[in-house]
């Protein structure tokens, strides 16, 4: 859904530990989600995809699982090291035929040492 | 590959004056590239959509006549804030995409109204 908060939710792993950051999505409709992480003064980075057709999704170190039921999305992060640290935003696509993102609030990964 | 360049990434200026921002994929070309501002601490809002060679589509509440977009081809598009004000003062940030590719962002720029 939309950020209303004026902070973000913080998530603080040991190094080492894997790392899981959930998102709940707005629209039962949205056909496609992507995970994006966010270093500080900077832009989102990609980071992981997924399409409403599949309910798990692997990369290097991470995975993205959805559940349409009760429209959720996590990520989860493995073996979790400080350069994971940031803000991470999950965003869903409307299917607007626009590509239009509506992204999550937000959660703050801490990974400490 | 897909990578975005926004320019400058920081700008500082006096209250009244008009800024612009540059948004380039280097890349790739770009059919849409969006504009997002950014508070801090908190998420990404749109404010516009801009296919090249079209006028842009602004989302409910922001101004277009403050927010000047222009999507002159398919590799820059660039934000003008007009008679900018210090409530103008923000992290504004450009994404870029292709075909049915995710968005790519470029690393903001960081505009301070004085």
């Amino acid at each position: 859904g939309e950020s209303v908060g004026l902070h973000l939710p913080t998530l603080s792993v040991q190094e080492g530990d894997n790392s899981i950051i959930n998102c709940a999505y707005s629209n039962s409709a949205s056909d496609y989600f992507i995970w994006y992480k966010q270093e500080s003064g900077k832009g989102p980075q990609f980071i992981i995809d997924i399409r409403s057709n599949m309910d798990k999704r692997q990369g290097q170190r991470v995975t993205v699982l959805l559940n349409k039921t009760v429209k959720h999305l996590s990520l989860q992060i493995a073996a979790t090291q400080p350069g994971d640290s940031a803000v991470y935003f999950c965003a869903e696509n409307t299917p607007s035929g626009t590509y239009k993102y509506i992204f999550g609030t937000g959660t703050r990964l801490k990974v400490l040492a | 590959g897909a990578v975005v360049s926004q320019h400058p990434s920081w700008v500082i200026c006096k209250s009244g004056t008009s800024v612009k921002i540059e948004c380039r994929s280097l890349d790739f070309q770009a059919t849409t590239m969006f504009w997002y501002r950014q508070f801090p601490k908190q998420s990404l809002m749109l404010m516009a959509t801009s296919n090249e060679g079209s006028k842009a589509t602004y989302e409910q509440g922001v101004e277009k006549d403050k927010f000047l977009i222009n999507h002159a081809s398919l590799t820059l598009s660039t934000l003008t804030v007009t008679s900018a004000h210090p409530e103008d003062s923000s992290f504004y940030i450009c994404s870029a995409r292709t075909g049915l590719q995710p968005q790519h962002f470029g690393d903001g720029t960081r505009l301070s109204i004085l």
